[in-house]
């Protein structure tokens, strides 16, 4: 079954103890992404990937850092999380073909006190 | 980057047709619409995707004029189960950077 997953799915921590929330894709696809939603904020994009070794920042990076030394894999990391850090998150991916069609994992829900 | 903008929300009632349109007055030549169904708490899932003039599967249509400024979901015949939020996302094929918009929230009553 294609699909994204994500770990955990949810997590309360404390401010500055580092964590990462995984992200994984069985579609082979190159394209990947993280967001953030908050309540009347939408989803924003935090970090995007082209593809291996490629990453860039979406509109909101700053406090967090992510890595592509897989295809599947791009692990979103938090090295000193702060309470403004909390928010439900996402991990998508898509081809990079003609398709435009983005598949979303299930959503990490991130509590920092 | 092509931004969107929606109706922050619509109401309906079961069995009608729902149309929401999306603006994106700089879209670019390579940009294709999407369109995302999101529940409360769960990611947003595709539904509908198009270049220009009308797409439909099996759940929707998807409506482009000539000149791609705007786009159109209909969701025929809508239910219950079609409470959710609703988003345009403008993307293009040669990168990943993103912007979704506030989306629509359709609220479907009895």
């Amino acid at each position: 079954e294609a699909q994204v997953t994500q770990n955990p799915r949810y997590l309360i921590t404390v401010t500055g103890k580092k964590l990462t929330v995984t992200c994984s894709q069985n579609m082979n696809h190159e394209y990947m992404s993280w967001y953030r939603q908050d309540p009347g904020l939408g989803l924003r994009q935090i970090y995007y990937s082209m593809n291996v070794e490629v990453t860039d920042k979406g509109d909101v990076p700053e406090g967090y850092k992510v890595s592509r030394k897989e295809k599947r894999n791009f692990p979103l990391i938090l090295e000193s999380p702060s309470p403004n850090q909390t928010s439900l998150y996402f991990c998508a991916s898509r081809g990079a073909g003609e398709g435009r069609e983005q598949y979303f994992g299930p959503g990490t829900r991130l509590t920092v006190t | 980057l092509a931004k969107t903008t929606q109706p922050i929300s619509m109401d309906s009632y079961e069995g009608q047709e729902v149309n929401i349109t999306c603006s994106h007055n700089n879209i670019a030549t390579n940009d294709y619409i999407t369109w995302y169904q999101q529940f409360p708490s769960q990611g947003p899932r595709f539904i509908i995707q198009g270049y220009k003039t009308k797409v439909t599967n099996e759940v929707a249509s998807l409506f482009i004029p000539a000149d791609r400024k705007s786009s159109t979901l209909s969701l025929p015949r809508v239910s219950l189960s079609d409470t959710a939020v609703y988003y345009c996302l403008v993307v293009g094929g040669a990168t990943n950077k993103l912007i979704f918009g506030t989306g629509t929230l359709l609220a479907v009553q009895p």
